[in-house]
């Protein structure tokens, strides 16, 4: 199985900051990775697939980059609503994995 | 508008089985694989099974295979997750989602899993 590696996992950052999430695969998984945003009691939200593409309706402020074993998602002028925690998934082989998850706070 | 609606959840004892259905609605459900994931308690996300928009193919998580399967009616737009042999590590939110291509696109509000004597 593919292991994804998510750092850190909390942090906690002032409103207009900028913050990025990592994940790393155990092995190659051809920018096939997605990025999630959760907040307590709702379900995922898409923010990002195939390693950079924008979800319809997702801010400009959130990026995703990488290639190979190595993917980040960037959060630009954190907004109070952007609390919450962030998974990664490898969606490039079954069984698809997720990342811990990253919680994000906002001083 | 797409949403899925779960249902079929609760408490059961282990050992014994239990159905989920997700109700799809607002996209052509024939056009669509679909797939379940599941979160245990203040735990993170784990991909349990997906079925092909036909229903051809199934993918299943070692844990569960054998035990779960995945199923779909695409004249009623619904998929459904039969799980037998319940266990206590079983206990999760199960959560209906939509596959575009291979990632998640759309997830469900969850149903709630309890498996307990």
């Amino acid at each position: 199985d593919i292991q994804m590696t998510q750092s850190p996992a909390s942090l906690s950052a002032s409103l207009g900051e900028t913050v990025s999430i990592e994940c790393l695969a155990s092995e190659d998984i051809y920018n096939n990775l997605a990025w999630y945003q959760q907040k307590p009691g709702k379900s995922p939200q898409l923010l990002i697939y195939y390693a950079s593409s924008l979800q319809d309706g997702v801010p400009s402020r959130f990026s995703g980059s990488g290639s190979g074993t190595q993917y980040s998602l960037k959060i630009n002028s954190l907004e109070s609503e952007d609390a919450a925690t962030y998974f990664c998934l490898q969606d490039s082989e079954y069984p698809y994995t997720f990342g811990a998850g990253t919680k994000l706070e906002l001083k | 508008e797409v949403q899925l609606v779960e249902s079929g959840g609760g408490l059961v004892q282990p050992g014994r089985s239990m159905k989920l259905s997700c109700a799809a609605s607002g996209f052509t459900f024939s056009n669509y694989g679909m797939a379940w994931v599941r979160q245990a308690p203040t735990k993170g996300l784990e991909w349990v099974a997906t079925i092909s928009y036909d229903g051809s193919s199934t993918y299943y998580r070692d844990s569960v295979k054998g035990r779960f399967t995945i199923s779909r009616d695409n004249a009623k737009s619904t998929l459904y997750l039969q799980m037998n042999s319940l266990r206590s590590e079983d206990t999760a939110t199960y959560y209906c989602t939509r596959q575009r291509y291979y990632y998640f696109d759309y997830w469900g509000q969850g149903v709630m899993v309890t498996v307990s004597s």
